[in-house]
């Protein structure tokens, strides 16, 4: 059973540009969590896909977006970076809705 | 109030110890819970689900008190390999995580 794996693993942006952040979920899962974790923090949701829609949101601006697609794999866009979204941005995936989840290893974003 | 509160640590304990965490959650209304164990610079991985009549999978046995919105999860036998942050965990069957910031476990030799 192929895990979930996230791309690229580090990344460096500078402030006001336009990052992309993939995921592929593990097989079987059609629903993909993603979240935020800043240092030293507990990882927070940005919002989830099921079957292609937004699913949820958390408390994140709209600057923050995603897509699913049909085989299960996920984006996570964010335009007009700030320094603030320096962070590991975690992909997590699961069978159905509220199941365990499984997470990616990650993809640690660094703004300058 | 934050939704999820954990002691922040480190707990810093001998190889063999026993060393409980405890976390407690602010809405009455969530329905599952977790534990999740977080390496440093890795992704969290489930540790254990957190059932109503307290469960056990080897070493360690998880607790869920509702009335005190309270759960614990209890660590015997330390190994050092036990070493990393451990992330309790609350879902309102809604369609998100509530994560806390996490227990820090040092095991020395």
């Amino acid at each position: 059973e192929t895990g979930v794996t996230q791309s690229p693993t580090h990344l460096i942006k500078t402030r006001g540009q336009q990052v992309t952040l993939r995921c592929s979920s593990q097989s079987g899962h059609n629903t993909v969590s993603w979240y935020q974790q800043a240092l030293g923090q507990g990882p927070q949701f940005i919002f989830q896909y099921y079957r292609e829609e937004e699913n949820g949101r958390g408390n994140f601006p709209p600057r923050f977006s995603g897509l699913q697609f049909p085989n299960y794999s996920s984006e996570l866009n964010v335009n007009a970076l700030e320094l603030d979204d320096s962070a590991l941005y975690l992909c997590a995936s699961s069978r159905w809705e509220n199941s365990p989840l499984h997470f990616g290893n990650g993809t640690r974003l660094t703004v300058t | 109030r934050k939704e999820v509160e954990q002691d922040p640590g480190p707990f810093n304990v001998p190889e063999g110890a026993t060393v409980a965490f405890n976390c407690t959650y602010s809405n009455s209304a969530s329905q599952s819970f977790f534990w999740y164990r977080q390496d440093c610079r890795k992704e969290p991985k489930l540790l254990m689900s957190v059932y109503s009549s307290g469960n056990e999978d080897g070493r360690f046995t998880a607790q869920l008190n509702r009335a005190s919105q309270y759960i614990s999860l209890l660590i015997r036998d330390s190994k050092l390999s036990d070493s990393a942050t451990y992330l309790c965990v609350v879902n309102l069957n809604t369609d998100k995580l509530i994560f806390g910031t996490g227990t820090r476990l040092q095991v020395f030799p």
